[in-house]
């Protein structure tokens, strides 16, 4: 069974990058089906997709961040990695890594990691 | 941008049956899914592609469909199905779109 799990620095100051990694474990990151995700939860609040990328480095992102996300994947460690540059107080929320294209066979994110708390703080 | 719309809070007793909406323009033209969301923990698929079950998700779970409006609908509902819940569709299948979330009350 496909297991995903995040990591990365739990604070960040303002104006610098956040960089997180998401490692797959129980199966390949080169799976034809799968796209990789992440989404986001700010305290108490409710989900915001990030962006998807392919194990070829195909992504799109939620266009609403302004160009300040950037993926990418590490097939040799079977990770994918989410960038987000310029970050605010507002960027400040639980990091989710998940994919699709998996068990339901459709767009539905049905892997999800067990989220990372990501601060935003000088 | 696309918007999909959900009431803040539902309730139910339990044993009951308990309907969430999930509101969005031409919606029925889209595949809709629904997550689970327990308190401090990640969230689970229940319902895909409208009205579909993953394995391991109880049937009392159930996922309908009309022009603008997605429901999930709970039947025999349960202590343990109190939790926030989602929707979520694709935009021109490039942008994933999710819901403000219900949060589900069993009194």
């Amino acid at each position: 069974q496909l297991q995903l799990q995040e990591s990365g620095p739990g604070l960040v100051k303002p104006s610098e990058t956040l960089s997180l990694t998401c490692s797959v474990s129980g199966g390949s990151i080169t799976i034809s089906t799968y796209y990789w995700g992440w989404i986001r939860q700010s305290p108490g609040k409710g989900l915001q997709w990030i962006g998807n990328i392919y194990y070829s480095g195909y992504s799109y992102y939620n266009p609403s961040l302004k160009g300040r996300v950037t993926m990418s994947v590490d097939k040799g460690k079977n990770q994918f990695m989410l960038k987000l540059n310029s970050v605010t107080a507002t960027d400040t929320a639980v990091y989710f890594c998940a994919s699709y294209g998996g068990p339901s066979n459709s767009e539905a994110f049905d892997i999800w990691g067990q989220g990372t708390i990501v601060s935003v703080s000088s | 941008s696309y918007d999909l719309t959900q009431p803040p809070s539902v309730s139910v007793s339990p044993g009951q049956t308990v309907s969430i909406p999930c509101s969005g323009e031409k919606l029925g033209d889209k595949y809709v899914c629904w997550y689970q969301q327990k308190s401090g923990q990640s969230p689970v698929l229940v319902i895909y592609q409208d009205t579909k079950r993953p394995s391991g998700i109880p049937e009392r779970f159930s996922g309908s469909t009309s022009e603008n409006t997605a429901t999930l609908t709970i039947s025999g509902t349960q202590a343990m199905d109190e939790a926030d819940y989602f929707c979520q569709a694709w935009d021109r299948n490039t942008e994933a779109i999710f819901g403000g979330g219900t949060r589900l009350t069993v009194l």
